[in-house]
């Protein structure tokens, strides 16, 4: 299963709402992660299931979609959030990642 | 608390093969999957495959099972990966990632390989 994420890179100011899309080549019902990741660090999973936000994830952070099409939004940027974002679909093997979308500073 | 410890940076030559580790603690080993997951130097995560050791079996990738090992020793709770016939499109970061419920939560700290002449 192919994930095109988009947009590939965006600029934000603190505050900003931000919205990233993932696109699956085939339904996956709702099995699609979305992870943060930092320079130096490993991925951390912020949203499962499509729109499950994890137990230590800000509620700023919320994730919508099913079958083929889902979207990770960002309400009122926070300095913390500049990072890289990666949709995961989980619905079948091989697991496959989203290309990324890494989130600056405008 | 549920960790993951991997194993240090490696350097290696072309042709050669690397073997990382992954220790883990908090939890019973058997009761959950290891995956592998792979990062080249300004790329996005590559998902690699992954082990239950309760089973026991393991999942590779199809472009790499030719040269990709998972193994385990559930005395120590430790997974292991092994790549051989190494080129430089293999340098990266190498993580071992513990899932719940198939989402990947746990992450360890990443072993970077590097592989040059």
């Amino acid at each position: 299963i192919q994930m095109t994420q988009s947009p590939s890179s965006l600029s934000a100011s603190v505050g900003d709402r931000v919205t990233i899309t993932c696109r699956a080549s085939q339904g996956i019902a709702k099995d699609l992660g979305w992870y943060q990741q930092k320079p130096g660090k490993a991925p951390k999973l912020l949203i499962s299931g499509a729109s499950t936000l994890q137990l230590d994830v800000p509620s700023r952070f919320s994730g919508s979609g099913s079958g083929t099409d889902f979207t990770l939004t960002i309400n009122n940027l926070q300095p913390e959030d500049f990072a890289t974002y990666y949709c995961l679909q989980d619905y079948n093997y091989p697991y496959t990642f989203g290309q990324g979308t890494k989130v600056e500073i405008k | 608390q549920v960790q993951l410890v991997q194993s240090g940076a490696e350097m290696k030559k072309p042709g050669a093969s690397v073997k990382v580790s992954c220790k883990t603690s908090g939890y019973t080993f058997t009761g959950h999957y290891i995956h592998w997951v792979r990062q080249a130097p300004g790329q996005g995560p590559e998902w690699m495959g992954w082990i239950n050791p309760n089973r026991p079996a393991t999942y590779s990738i199809k472009n790499l099972e030719d040269r990709l090992t998972l193994t385990w020793d559930t005395s120590i709770g430790t997974a292991y990966l092994e790549l051989s016939r190494l080129t430089s499109d293999d340098t990266g970061i190498y993580y071992c990632v513990r899932p719940d419920k198939g989402d990947l939560t746990f992450w360890g700290q990443g072993s970077l390989v590097t592989v040059s002449s």
